[in-house]
């Protein structure tokens, strides 16, 4: 059982927006603004999408942004595009003891 | 260009031990620090273990703590993951990642399968 929640599914039409919601607590994503998400493709590495609930890398398109409210991070894929079909993962900071979280991961589909 | 090549991934018995290997090049080792992510087969990310740039501090998850060591040589480049006491439970790919500020995880190798079985 992963220590932050995310839901198992997404999905959204080529040219749409999706939202995956990254539920915490006050000991993780609530307490920090330490929250990244990563895109893994199958077979490959995870990529770092989002850093510190909203930075994008360079590279990253700006269609992938990120926001925090409470003890909830969010990623929204805007302009839904097929190759960003993929498994997302959200991570938090969560203190010197547990160091770092992870949710379970959300199957993104484009449809 | 940032690269992390692992390597030292193989079969081993329960109760075996494994050392893993994290080459880095593309940047400036010593000044960053560095952490191991596993995944078992089709599962997700869980955060294995950390080390400070200077290997003066490390951090362990508690699933591994006592049995792993981290730890690296500056002057080498070289990130290492020393398991020892191995379940079966420590089946995984193991990713060797630079991070930036506390856990922007930048740059992943390519991973190293560990597979702990009789």
């Amino acid at each position: 059982q992963s220590a932050l929640t995310q839901p198992p599914s997404a999905s959204g039409s080529p040219g749409q927006s999706v939202t995956i919601s990254c539920t915490g607590t006050s000991s993780d994503v609530g307490g920090y603004d330490y929250v990244s998400w990563y895109q893994q493709h199958p077979g490959k590495a995870p990529k770092l999408m989002i850093y510190e609930v909203n930075k994008r890398p360079s590279g990253v398109p700006d269609r992938f942004s990120g926001s925090k409210s409470g003890n909830t991070a969010s990623l929204t894929v805007s302009g839904l595009q097929t190759e960003d079909e993929a498994d997302y993962y959200c991570s938090s900071y969560a203190g010197y003891n547990t160091e770092v979280v992870f949710g379970g991961g959300t199957k993104l589909t484009v449809l | 260009e940032v690269q992390l090549v692992e390597s030292g991934g193989g079969l081993v018995q329960p109760g075996g031990s494994l050392r893993l290997s994290c080459a880095a090049s593309g940047f400036t080792f010593s000044s960053y620090w560095m952490h191991w992510v596993r995944q078992a087969p089709g599962k997700g990310l869980v955060w294995v273990s950390r080390i400070k740039n200077d290997g003066s501090d490390t951090n362990y998850a508690d699933s591994v703590k006592g049995r792993f060591t981290i730890s690296r040589d500056n002057a080498k480049n070289t990130l290492y993951l020393q398991m020892s006491s191995l379940r079966a439970e420590d089946t995984a790919v193991y990713y060797c990642i630079r991070v930036r500020g506390y856990n922007g995880f930048d740059s992943w190798g390519q991973g190293t399968l560990v597979t702990v079985s009789s």
